[in-house]
């Protein structure tokens, strides 16, 4: 299986910078995934890094370093808006296919 | 990005029934579905990988008798729980994804059995 960890909460200030890290250990690596999730919602695509390196999209930046297994999701400016659950999901392929798996989630707390 | 519809978004059945749950992408053709299940809390579970016209492939723990998957077309994939039970009360979110791309959700299906 793919052992995907994360911290289980993070609280910040609106408009400070925060940095969500997560460690990941598999084989069949295919890609790392970071969703957004609200309460009782669908989770919502943010990122997607295949190979090393940092890949920017307005206030949201993540990185990923395949060597260390390790990848983080940088959010700047935050915003009230940003409290909710980060997961971080690695895509392994099979056999046959392939499969997102998913770490717990770390729950962003954004007070004013 | 591309719209994935889940239906329906909340249910409410009997112990005993059976609920369908549909999974459709509205504006591309999906190779593959998948199937989550997320209790409170607690992250994403895959149930299930399914591909158009072949059968569906559970993950370990997971009784293909009980929750039923077809995948009729490009754009559709149904799960359906069988005589359900309460321990089967949770969200479950299907996605949609080409192959290589990201995965679209859809707006996940609260289930409680009562």
């Amino acid at each position: 299986g793919q052992n995907i960890d994360q911290p289980t909460e993070m609280t910040a200030t609106e408009g400070a910078i925060v940095q969500i890290n997560c460690t990941y250990q598999t084989s069949g690596f295919n890609g790392l995934f970071w969703y957004q999730q609200h309460a009782g919602e669908a989770p919502t695509f943010l990122s997607y890094n295949v190979l090393d390196g940092l890949e920017e999209k307005g206030r949201f930046s993540s990185f990923l370093s395949r060597s260390k297994g390790y990848s983080y999701l940088l959010l700047k400016e935050l915003q009230m808006k940003d409290s909710a659950s980060y997961l971080c999901a690695v895509r392994v392929l099979r056999s046959n296919d392939y499969k997102l798996s998913f770490g717990a989630g770390t729950t962003v707390t954004v007070r004013a | 990005g591309a719209v994935v519809s889940q239906h329906p978004s909340r249910v409410i059945c009997k112990s005993g029934t059976s609920v369908k749950i549909e999974c459709r992408s509205l504006d591309f053709q999906a190779t593959t579905m998948f199937w989550y299940r997320q209790f409170p809390k607690q992250s994403l579970m895959l149930m299930a990988t399914s591909n158009e016209g072949s059968k569906a492939t559970y993950e370990q723990g997971v009784e293909k008798d009980k929750f039923l998957i077809n995948h009729a077309s490009l754009t559709l994939s149904t799960l359906t729980v069988t005589s359900a039970h309460p321990e089967d009360s949770s969200f479950y979110i299907c996605s949609a994804e080409v192959l290589g791309t990201e995965a679209f959700f859809g707006q996940g299906t609260r289930l409680t059995v009562v």
